[in-house]
């Protein structure tokens, strides 16, 4: 089993729609959440970190709930800017690397 | 903010030619940094941690002396793809630790052929 996993997607939503992203990790000692953002051939950058309470952004929210080891991450009036690949990423207590989930395709169309 | 800075951004070599790449912090130490291989369609896969002043610490599958790793300074780390195949190809992605946060170099993209 991958340590983080995500929805396959690809998703392909039409501008202004709420796109809903899942991701499960499986190592419960996981401390720290994050979703980073990839654009094609491009680093993948922070997009938000995940907090226990819920965070917002903007038009973007993640959520995290520890007892289902559940992290998500929903996008509201998407934007055309919005298509990218939404990466879940976790690290450990004491562990300095982070955990990529395979990532999730995403196309806003107009 | 934290800015890395990861060259060339690409290369095309010759099968059993060695391909060096180069991450630099520029505006901060960083004792920790992190290399990761992309191949496409898939997500980044750590392939080393390199400690400054200290042998890397690889990941499971990933042969050390095909990827050879230096840290002597706290702001440089380079990579060295030695005897490069075509199945080296990928996108090649450092990332340096500060405290708590994680900036990442541009990426490189390889090509053997």
């Amino acid at each position: 089993r991958k340590e983080v996993e995500q929805d396959p997607g690809p998703f392909n939503v039409p501008e202004g729609a709420t796109v809903a992203f899942n991701c499960t990790y499986s190592n419960s000692a996981s401390q720290s959440f994050f979703w980073y953002r990839q654009d094609c051939r491009k680093e993948p950058k922070l997009l938000m970190s995940v907090y226990s309470s819920g965070n917002e952004d903007g038009r973007f929210t993640a959520q995290l709930n520890r007892a289902s080891q559940y992290i998500s991450l929903l996008i509201r009036d998407s934007k055309l800017s919005d298509s990218a690949t939404y990466l879940c990423v976790v690290n450990s207590r004491g562990a300095q690397k982070l955990v990529f989930g395979q990532g999730t395709r995403l196309t806003i169309n107009p | 903010g934290a800015v890395v800075s990861q060259h060339p951004s690409w290369v095309i070599c010759k099968s059993g030619t060695s391909v060096k790449i180069e991450c630099r912090s520029l505006d901060f130490q960083a004792t920790t940094m992190f290399w990761y291989r992309q191949f496409p369609k898939q997500s980044l896969m750590l392939m080393a941690t390199s400690n400054e002043g200290s042998k890397a610490t690889y990941e499971q599958g990933v042969e050390k002396d095909k990827f050879l790793i230096n840290h002597a300074s706290l702001t440089l780390s380079t990579l060295t793809v030695t005897s490069a195949h075509p199945e080296d190809s990928s996108f090649y992605i450092c990332s340096a630790r500060e405290g708590g946060d994680y900036t990442f170099g541009s990426g490189t993209r390889l090509t053997v052929v």
